[in-house]
């Protein structure tokens, strides 16, 4: 999508293995979000931030932690992968003001496979 | 948030305007109705959004009850390339942001 790049787009790992994924954007919008998407589940926010080192957790943040050192790029680190986090993740962002302050912006997907 | 409610699935067949409800019955006077699609693996894609008048763009139109309770997404004229998950959620338009997608409605459209 334009303006928004997530890497790796495909990464298979093993249990206990460190893992981060990174979200790249080029929008200077200040909203960022991290969510996973699994079967049965629809998407589900793991954590999101509102700002340079402004994060806050989501519905599903057990596990993962994130980091925002700068505005165009939101970390999500799986600290010791399990089979449980085996999942597709989304990055989205949206600028949180104007007209379409609530409209979201979504990457590509990261597909990650823990072993 | 307000929650949503829509159908699991949905069949149209293409050419025809393929109409997706949602049912938002707890929703605030400062809350915006969302729609996105998600096509196969894709990232989700936005698609219209609206307070309390309708709206239309070059996707969609969207149509709010007077209450505000419920919401239709309208495709006029629905191709195959309109298969996906449709997700209605209601979020405030501004502040923090806490977006929580639902299961959606799984559209397929029938040649």
């Amino acid at each position: 999508d334009a303006g928004i790049t997530q890497s790796p787009r495909h990464k298979v790992t093993e249990t206990g293995t460190p893992v981060t994924l990174r979200c790249h954007q080029t929008e200077n919008h200040r909203y960022m979000y991290w969510y996973r998407q699994d079967p049965g589940h629809g998407l589900r926010l793991i954590h999101y931030s509102y700002g340079v080192k402004d994060t806050d957790k989501g519905e599903v943040s057990d596990g993962y932690s994130v980091s925002r050192s700068k505005t165009e790029d939101f970390l999500l680190t799986l600290e010791s992968a399990t089979s449980s986090q085996t999942s597709v993740y989304f990055c989205a962002i949206s600028p949180g003001q104007g007209a379409g302050a609530n409209v979201l912006t979504f990457g590509a997907g990261s597909r990650l496979t823990v072993l | 948030d307000a929650k949503t409610t829509q159908p699991p699935s949905m069949d149209c067949a293409e050419g025809r305007a393929a109409n997706l409800p949602c049912n938002h019955s707890t929703i605030s006077g400062n809350e915006y109705v969302y729609w996105y699609r998600q096509i196969h693996s894709q990232g989700p894609q936005y698609i219209i959004h609206g307070l309390k008048n309708n709206e239309t763009n070059e996707m969609a139109s969207l149509i709010i009850t007077e209450d505000r309770k419920s919401s239709t997404l309208i495709l006029p004229h629905a191709t195959l390339r309109d298969t996906a998950v449709y997700y209605c959620i209601v979020r405030g338009a501004f502040g923090n942001e806490k977006l929580t997608f639902g299961t959606g409605t799984r559209l397929t459209i029938i040649p």
